[in-house]
């Protein structure tokens, strides 16, 4: 059963505009979210993280949200560049109960057009 | 810092063969991570160690799969027998006690044949 999902495999933008990716959880344990960026034939990187005693969460074109009731996460691109397009991870923390351990959910395929 | 280093890059064996995979964790850094990236599964985890000890190894497939930590600045992932199923890219990834950021290495793609 994955605890951690995103159920959009791929997403297309347009340059400038908006990128909204999205990530459900299950796991109400979970205290602690990442997003990971990915390129082709390297490792994910790290990108922006939300402790649950926050709802928002910004770091210059990224921004993440979460709402711990509706057990759902974003991240915002704005404005998108070719530059971001890659695999987003989504990822989740039980700090409390599993240390460092992370969730991952399945990744969306982000392709910004110019 | 090199960053994680893993080895090799690629790896193209038949079934039935050996595979022993191998990663250098960033200096200073105590756990170290094994993840599986398939297209159907996304990033698994497979096992992590803490202080080069196994802590949850509940993602490892079945017993083909083993890994080990000796030291701080080395850990194994080895497949014996290897099947076709197992292709994949197998990344490793350290991090400190107390951050749940993951730094991770680029990866070995595998392909048994």
């Amino acid at each position: 059963d994955q605890q951690v999902k995103q159920n959009s495999p791929s997403l297309s933008v347009q340059e400038g505009r908006i990128s909204i990716l999205n990530c459900d959880y299950t796991n109400s344990m979970f205290d602690y979210f990442l997003w990971y960026k990915k390129y082709p034939a390297e490792g994910p990187t790290f990108l922006i993280s939300i402790s649950s005693i926050k709802d928002k969460n910004e770091d210059g074109r990224f921004t993440v949200f979460l709402n711990k009731s509706a057990k759902h996460l974003s991240l915002h691109i704005v404005p998108s560049q070719p530059g971001d397009s890659a695999v987003y991870f989504c990822a989740a923390s039980a700090r409390l109960y599993a240390g460092n351990m992370l969730t991952f959910g399945g990744g969306t395929r982000l392709m910004v057009k110019p | 810092d090199a960053g994680v280093i893993q080895s090799p890059r690629h790896e193209v064996t038949e079934m039935g063969q050996e595979v022993t995979l191998r990663c250098k964790p960033i200096s200073g850094h105590n756990s170290l991570f094994w993840y599986r990236q398939t297209m159907m599964r996304g990033l698994e985890l497979l096992i992590y160690f803490n202080n080069n000890v196994p802590i949850d190894d509940s993602g490892m497939p079945e017993d083909r799969f083993s890994a080990k930590m000796p030291n701080a600045s080395f850990s194994t992932l080895k497949i014996q027998p290897s099947e076709p199923r197992d292709s994949a890219v197998y990344f490793c990834a350290s991090s400190q006690d107390r951050s749940n950021e993951q730094f991770f290495g680029p990866g070995t793609r595998l392909t048994v044949l």
